[in-house]
């Protein structure tokens, strides 16, 4: 399979904890995007990357939360003292920039619940 | 009220029936998706649109530029075209996040 991938699928977590998620993108996608959606709504954006670079980060994203792309490969996202807020489905989605076209590969997403 | 708002919020069809979702922004923008979310999460992406129209199969895109708005057309619908329909922003000049829609859950009946 050669589209996106997150791990895990699913994290439950208690409150307080520190829980990571995995992206890994399309290859040779040079761009790399992390959302939030909660039940019912539309996604969010919280941050994307192009190649190792952050470029952007929303003002969803508080300081318990940090995402890396270490070598412009994989990303990984961070929350620290997880709160019960912060349950969602994370979604993670790639592209590589031609021009003005970029079409986002969107990952099946990992659903988070802190209790 | 929000940069991108999708209406109806839900929709009930019997199967064959022709499907209009709209979508209204209020920004400037640089390209319009409009991206399938079936249950489990998974997201697919349908078209990407800056003008005009563009048809793949029984589904048809379209956007008006000057009167901010879009809709996705699904002509003989089918109960595996039942999913929720999200449209999303690309806004100019402001890097390349996208600002999504509510979404609009379609359910089509056998």
């Amino acid at each position: 399979d050669t589209g996106v991938s997150q791990n895990p699928r699913h994290k439950i977590t208690k409150r307080g904890q520190n829980v990571t998620f995995r992206c890994d993108p399309i290859s040779e996608h040079n761009r790399l995007y992390w959302y939030r959606q909660t039940l019912g709504q539309g996604p969010e954006f919280l941050t994307y990357f192009q190649n190792e670079a952050q470029l952007e980060k929303s003002r969803l994203l508080s300081d318990r939360f940090s995402a890396e792309r270490p070598k412009g490969s994989f990303s990984t996202l961070e929350i620290q003292r997880t709160e019960q807020g912060d349950s969602a489905m994370y979604l993670c989605a790639s592209s590589f920039l031609t021009g003005r076209e970029e079409t986002q590969y969107f990952g099946p997403g990992t659903r988070l619940l802190v209790l | 009220k929000n940069e991108v708002e999708q209406s109806p919020q839900n929709l009930t069809a019997q199967e064959g029936e022709f499907i209009t979702i709209n979508c209204s922004y209020s920004v400037g923008i640089s390209a319009l998706h409009w991206l399938q979310q079936h249950p489990g999460g998974g997201i697919v992406s349908l078209f990407m649109l800056s003008s005009g129209k563009k048809k793949h199969g029984r589904l048809i895109a379209t956007i008006n530029i000057q009167e901010k708005h879009s809709s996705l057309h699904i002509t003989a619908s089918h109960p595996r075209d039942s999913a929720v329909y999200i449209c999303a922003v690309r806004r100019g000049g402001s890097g390349s996040r996208l600002t999504f829609g509510e979404g609009t859950q379609l359910t089509v009946n056998p």
